[in-house]
């Protein structure tokens, strides 16, 4: 069975500083794929990003990273430069298959920027 | 725009009573899914469908009932036998090879 644990309940950093959200997957599977969602306070998940198993380079977009280590079952998302705009609640998740996604969640880090 | 619409967001419903959750696409996605959040913990997969009047089941699937007769619509219906109802419900759909788009949310609360 697949696990993801979001170890951080609640995070909380003053404006410009860097947070980092960790994420530890667990599955049997070889090939696999990992996600990022935000759900800001509307309740919206809004896609970040989608991490093949296969591919471990790490990406960057404007200020948000992601650290993908195998080695490690790990899927680390930081924020350089935190914006109050940041705030919301992060989700890691995985899926064994692509063509049916059925997304395991871990439980959310909830993130908190003051001005 | 395109996108999923969920309604209602809000919902109150009475012990031992049916409700359902409606959801409609124009994204011309395949598949669509819903999902339960409660406080504190992520989300998890209750029904999806990958195709016009076809669906399986999730994690937790007792309780709910889903159909899926039209490809933008995926309607689903909470029952009686749900014994903690209580939840923010999530639908979302994917084309193959993407990601999952999700809807606002429709939040249910039984008195």
């Amino acid at each position: 069975a697949q696990k993801v644990t979001q170890a951080q309940t609640e995070i909380s950093v003053v404006e410009k500083e860097d947070v980092t959200l960790d994420c530890v997957y667990e599955t049997r599977d070889t090939t696999y794929y990992l996600f990022w969602y935000k759900q800001p306070p509307s309740g919206e998940l809004v896609f970040l990003i989608r991490r093949n198993s296969f591919d471990e380079q790490n990406e960057i977009s404007g200020r948000y990273s992601w650290n993908f280590q195998k080695s490690t079952s790990s899927f680390n998302f930081t924020i350089t430069a935190s914006q109050v705009v940041d705030s919301a609640v992060y989700f890691c998740a995985l899926s064994e298959l692509l063509y049916e996604l059925r997304l395991t969640f871990g439980e959310g880090t909830q993130l908190t920027v003051n001005p | 725009d395109g996108g999923i619409t969920q309604s209602p967001k809000y919902l109150f419903r009475k012990e031992g009573q049916n409700v359902t959750l409606s959801c409609e696409q124009n994204l011309n996605h395949d598949a669509m899914y819903w999902y339960r959040q409660d406080p504190g913990q992520g989300l998890r997969l209750i029904y999806y469908s990958q195709i016009v009047n076809d669906f399986q089941k999730g994690d937790i699937a007792e309780g709910y009932s889903v159909s899926r007769e039209k490809k933008e619509s995926f309607p689903l219906t909470v029952t009686s036998a749900q014994k903690n109802p209580t939840a923010f419900y999530l639908c979302a759909s994917s084309i193959w090879g993407t990601e999952l788009f999700f809807g606002e949310g429709s939040r249910l609360t039984v008195l």
